[in-house]
């Protein structure tokens, strides 16, 4: 089955960026669409955002203004950026693949920590 | 967005019971999924379309309902059970879930 995992920093400044990468294996990113999902104790779990191979994107409203996701498919990787980051942006982040609106497979989470 | 609301919030119970989660759609939708999470873990995918179980679940869980109202149940709690379930609707984007309910050992 497919298998994720995310990478990137554990603490991120206020005002700056967040950036993460999903990495694909035991699969072809060429498959499926791929979403990242936060889960804060305030907010519980909410989709950020998806990206298909093809470069087809859906960003969730109330974060569009500041999300940029990509897709490498030479490197089976997709990224979020997060522009703007505070507090309430701390959370576990997970890449997961979607099929149909459903989850299928997620990665282990990447706990990012927002504070100076 | 579509608002999901679970009941109960919580629920203890003993190994060997039978267990009810409901969750409630603020607008009809056409598809739902479950997921069960465990403390330090990502959620996991049980049930899609409402009531197909994911390859390799236990046939102890099952899933029904339509419109704005559904439910997991689980039929014969097993120790591994114990953990937080959620609802989330795959009808249409962005894509919501419910606020949990935790199954916890009585």
């Amino acid at each position: 089955q497919v298998q994720l995992q995310e990478s990137g920093p554990g603490l991120v400044k206020p005002s700056e960026t967040l950036s993460l990468t999903c990495t694909v294996s035991r699969g072809s990113i060429s498959s499926y669409y791929w979403s990242w999902i936060r889960q804060s104790p305030g907010k519980g779990l909410e989709w950020i955002a998806y990206i298909h191979h093809s470069g087809s994107t859906n960003y969730n409203p109330s974060l569009k203004s500041r999300i940029t996701i990509s897709i490498d498919t030479s490197k089976n990787q997709f990224s979020l950026n997060l522009s703007y980051v505070a507090a309430a942006d701390t959370a576990v982040y997970y890449c997961a693949s979607s099929n149909s609106g459903r989850l299928d497979y997620w990665g282990q989470g990447a706990v990012v920590t927002v504070s100076s | 967005d579509i608002q999901m609301t679970q009941s109960p919030s919580s629920v203890s119970a003993s190994v060997g019971d039978k267990v009810t989660i409901t969750c409630r759609a603020s607008q009809g939708i056409n598809t739902l999924a479950w997921l069960q999470q465990k403390p330090g873990r990502a959620p996991k995918l049980l049930i899609y379309g409402a009531s197909i179980l994911q390859t390799g679940v236990p046939s102890r869980f099952s899933g029904s309902g339509s419109g704005t109202d559904f439910t997991l149940t689980i039929s014969t709690l097993q120790p591994e059970d114990f953990a937080t379930y959620y609802c989330q609707q795959a009808h249409t984007f962005p894509l919501t879930f419910g606020g949990g309910t935790k199954v916890e050992i009585k």
